[in-house]
């Protein structure tokens, strides 16, 4: 399996600002994803980021409030925009496994917003 | 949209009892995953399942792939203090037309367990 790190790993923003979330994979990967864990919640995938092309955003979220990037096969990067304590949650990258059924995370970014 | 319903939401058991746990959707699933997140990380797979009435262990982890293909369970046999954690069961549902999967993976509610030494 892909080893995947996310950088930070925990923050604590002010309401208004924005957090960029980096994912950094071992291997080159086609598809990266990014998930919201939201407090005692499962996740949820925010949007699949591919190389070279926009991101696919899933209903609910949209590019101004959860831009990515994907400048390469091994990196991607998400950023909340203008938070707000509702911001608050689990942010997780993931990418599959050869198979392309399986999914492999990352540590995960726990962000809170005051 | 598709939603993976998973019970029990919680469990509390003592050291050395078996566990069973269960995901049903309304919809077909092509893949079933289940994992198990620890606090602070992010979850980590502990069996993949890709046929319907597969049935699969890891260690003392059990796992099948439902005869419909709408429902998945894991059995943890013996249980031990380190099993704590919240798992999530997943799966690649079935595209509208056609028969391949998708890539999104959607998650189960998620089922606590709490084992006491």
């Amino acid at each position: 399996s892909a080893v995947i790190s996310q950088k930070p790993s925990r923050d604590i923003c002010q309401r208004g600002t924005s957090l960029t979330i980096q994912c950094q994979v071992d291997s080159q990967v086609t598809m990266m994803f990014w998930y919201r864990q939201q407090p005692g919640q499962s996740l949820t995938l925010i949007a699949t980021a591919n190389q070279g092309s926009e991101a696919t955003y899933e209903s609910g979220f949209v590019i101004d409030k959860f831009p990515i990037s994907r400048p390469n096969l091994t990196f991607s990067t998400l950023t909340v925009s203008n938070m707000s304590p509702e911001d608050s949650s689990i942010y997780l990258c993931s990418v599959e496994g050869l198979m392309n059924t399986e999914a492999f995370f990352g540590q995960g970014t726990r962000l809170t917003v005051v | 949209g598709q939603q993976l319903n998973q019970s029990p939401q919680s469990m509390f058991i003592q050291e050395g009892e078996d566990v069973s746990m269960n995901c049903t959707s309304s919809s077909i699933f092509n893949t079933w995953l289940w994992y198990k997140q620890d606090p602070g990380e992010g979850p980590v797979l502990l069996i993949a399942l890709y046929k319907a009435g597969e049935l699969t262990s890891n260690g003392r982890l059990t796992a099948q792939f439902g005869i419909t293909r709408k429902d998945s369970f894991l059995n943890i046999s013996a249980s031990i203090p380190s099993d704590v954690g919240i798992y999530f069961c997943a799966g690649h549902p079935k595209k509208a037309e056609g028969g391949g999967a998708t890539n999104k993976l959607i998650f189960g509610t998620g089922t606590l367990l709490a084992v006491q030494p």
